[in-house]
């Protein structure tokens, strides 16, 4: 099993440029979830979908959408990248709300 | 301020010594607890997760919960190299069906690192 998955590992984009990053997961999961990580700020969730049909915002959503293509995949759009959108994007998938698995991540530059 | 407030380190000790870690909380709706591990450049790791109060022993780690003073704690007894990596802890109280359901609050992290 693959776990969770991630792609890209690693892009940059211009200020304004968009992007979707992509993840996927085979463990067979419902609930599926995707967090940015900053230096001091820990994990925080931007959006997540309980179940497949569904997604709803955490806590930082601005400037970001999502699409649950399907039970197993997962998607992060930036529409129109800003500099404040630098970060380590992870997404996470689980059963239970308190074991949540993670992919490998996803380094965002935004010049 | 914060959720959860955890101190970001560096935590530096010898291999072999207890490595000791810890977390408060304002929220006391949590009843879930959680400890994930990050090695550099990777994703979080779930390492153990507590229900409400009490103890929790797997191997090396124990997980202490005590929630009439907000405090969790993570104890890694006879550290080792390997064991040097950022430490997050993580909780929360949703139940299924609910808006808090999987809505994790995370600490910033502690970076630990056990020498030789």
């Amino acid at each position: 099993n693959a776990g969770v998955t991630q792609t890209p590992k690693f892009q940059v984009l211009k200020t304004g440029q968009s992007m979707t990053l992509q993840c996927a997961q085979d463990m067979n999961h419902n609930s599926m979830y995707w967090y940015r990580q900053d230096p001091g700020m820990g994990l925080r969730l931007i959006y997540y979908s309980a179940s497949e049909g569904t997604t709803d915002k955490g806590e930082v959503p601005n400037g970001y959408n999502v699409s649950r293509l399907n039970k197993r995949e997962f998607s992060l759009r930036l529409e129109s990248a800003a500099p404040s959108q630098t970060s380590v994007y992870f997404c996470a998938s689980g059963d239970r709300g308190e074991t949540q698995y993670f992919g490998p991540g996803t380094r965002l530059l935004v010049l | 301020q914060k959720e959860v407030e955890q101190d970001p380190g560096p935590l530096s000790v010898p291999e072999g010594a207890i490595v000791s870690l810890n977390c408060t909380y304002s929220n006391s709706a949590f009843q879930y607890f959680m400890w994930y591990r990050q090695y550099s450049r990777k994703g979080p790791e779930l390492l153990m997760y507590t229900y409400s109060s009490g103890n929790k022993e797997d191997g090396r780690f124990t997980a202490q919960v005590d929630k009439s003073s907000k405090y969790i704690s993570l104890f890694i007894r006879d550290s080792q190299p390997s064991d040097s990596a950022t430490y997050l802890c993580a909780m929360y109280g949703g139940l299924p069906r609910t808006d808090s359901w999987g809505k994790l609050q995370f600490g910033a992290g502690t970076q630990v690192v056990v020498t030789p």
